[in-house]
């Protein structure tokens, strides 16, 4: 069965160092997107990427980085941890604009 | 700017007590609204997507249905199992991005 998956589930880093999520999706979708789940704000889109070689910035974008090299994989990197990116981030592929996204496991973010 | 609100923010039922979830939104060409239903530790599962008003959707107990400025999740015979959180989320405008409400917390107690 095709899935998307998240690694690693659980991290933990400090302030100022960089770090990277990554994304797997055997669907073959074209799109991919990475949100950050906290309470209070529900789900906000960071990045998403309609293809290969294609990102784009989304609501609160500054910080992180993704790059699409292939259609399975989406990474986000963030630069130099802040606490203020403690956070759980999901990822999600879609087959096409507007239609439903399918979401990954989630990874737990604190950086302390 | 599109903006989604989703009422009340928990509810707490008992087992077969019949209830909605409201999920009111504010967008400039609505292209489809969404529902999730989303378990503690877990990712969003989705459930329906709904086009157009008037629209309807079933999956067992849920039933989903569509207005311009609203729409409901239905749940009838609720079970303990159907505890969770259900999102909601609006697509519009050319990129058809997702925004999504901050959630309602189901809890159904047996």
């Amino acid at each position: 069965d095709a899935e998307i998956t998240q690694s690693p589930r659980h991290k933990i880093t400090e302030t100022g160092r960089q770090v990277t999520l990554a994304c797997h999706q055997t669907w073959n979708h074209n799109n991919m997107f990475w949100y950050r789940q906290d309470l209070g704000h529900g789900l906000r889109l960071i990045h998403y990427s309609y293809g290969v070689q294609d990102t784009n910035k989304g609501e609160v974008s500054d910080g992180y980085s993704v790059s699409r090299s292939n259609t399975e994989d989406l990474p986000l990197t963030l630069e130099s941890a802040a606490s203020s990116q403690t956070s759980v981030y999901f990822c999600a592929s879609s087959v096409a604009p507007g239609y439903e996204q399918y979401f990954g496991p989630g990874t737990r973010l604190t950086v302390t | 700017e599109d903006q989604v609100t989703q009422s009340p923010e928990a509810l707490r039922l008992q087992e077969g007590e019949s209830s909605s979830l409201n999920c009111s939104y504010t967008v400039s060409g609505l292209r489809g609204l969404f529902w999730y239903r989303q378990d503690p530790g877990k990712g969003p599962e989705f459930l329906f997507t709904l086009y157009s008003a008037g629209e309807e959707k079933e999956k067992e107990r849920l039933k989903a249905t569509l207005t311009k400025k609203e729409s409901f999740l239905h749940i009838t015979a609720p079970k303990p199992e159907d505890s969770a959180t259900y999102l909601c989320a609006v697509s519009t405008g050319a990129n058809s991005k997702l925004t999504f409400g901050k959630g309602i917390t189901l809890s159904v107690r047996p």
